[in-house]
């Protein structure tokens, strides 16, 4: 079936140092692929998203690329700050399922000063 | 748009008892979810709705717990009896194609005692 797997957690990074969490996926058709953060005690956010091979999603200094020769969709940051610590999950959704999302389990990601 | 609303924010129950938790989508938005999230099995699809019917229960963990869409601003999902293995954070989103993700509300934190 269709499915997200990310990388595991947690991830402590000093404040300005390079971030990549691991997605990849599983899906018999063309999937929309998203990452959502989550800050604590809030509901998820979309973060960024692609809808096509090759589209680059990008948000508040945050990348990811749709590789489908790979099935990836990595999320990249040069320099991350103290305020992106929360939790990451990467998502899919297929076209003619209004929005229906499945979730790898989430990478939670701490940035020390 | 005031975007997804869920309440209550937080909810206190004893075991066996009956809990409601309510949910407003976004206006306009078509199709309605409900998810939950717990650290064991992290964010899973219990039920969504497209234009107020249910189109695809099969997340729904037990004959105890059910969902209801009566109109397009409302949705609730309801528990009967409560046990402690449901205690989660229960989130509820919508879309509306062609916009291929989904907009989540705050959640609803589940404690049953």
């Amino acid at each position: 079936g269709d499915s997200v797997t990310q990388m595991e957690g947690p991830v402590t990074l000093s404040e300005e140092a390079c971030l990549t969490i691991n997605c990849t996926y599983t899906a018999t058709g063309y999937p929309s692929l998203f990452w959502y953060v989550q800050y604590p005690g809030e509901g998820l956010q979309l973060l960024l998203k692609a809808t096509k091979a090759d589209d680059k999603g990008s948000n508040k200094g945050f990348e990811a690329t749709y590789r489908k020769e790979t099935t990836s969709f990595h999320l990249e940051k040069g320099s991350v700050q103290v305020s992106d610590s929360a939790v990451y999950f990467c998502a899919l959704s297929l076209y003619n399922q209004g929005g229906k999302l499945i979730f790898g389990q989430g990478t939670e990601l701490s940035v020390k000063p | 748009d005031a975007g997804v609303i869920q309440s209550p924010r937080h909810e206190v129950t004893e075991m066996g008892q009956e809990v409601t938790l309510r949910c407003k989508p976004i206006s306009g938005h078509d199709y309605l979810f409900w998810y939950r999230q717990t650290m064991m099995r992290g964010l899973e699809l219990l039920i969504y709705f497209n234009n107020n019917v249910p189109i695809d229960d099969s997340g729904m963990p037990e004959d105890r717990f059910s969902a209801k869409m009566p109109n397009a601003s409302f949705s609730t999902l309801k528990i009967q009896p409560s046990e402690p293995r449901d205690s989660a954070v229960y989130f509820c989103a919508s879309s509306s194609p062609p916009l291929t993700e989904a907009f989540f509300g705050q959640g609803t934190r589940l404690t049953v005692v």
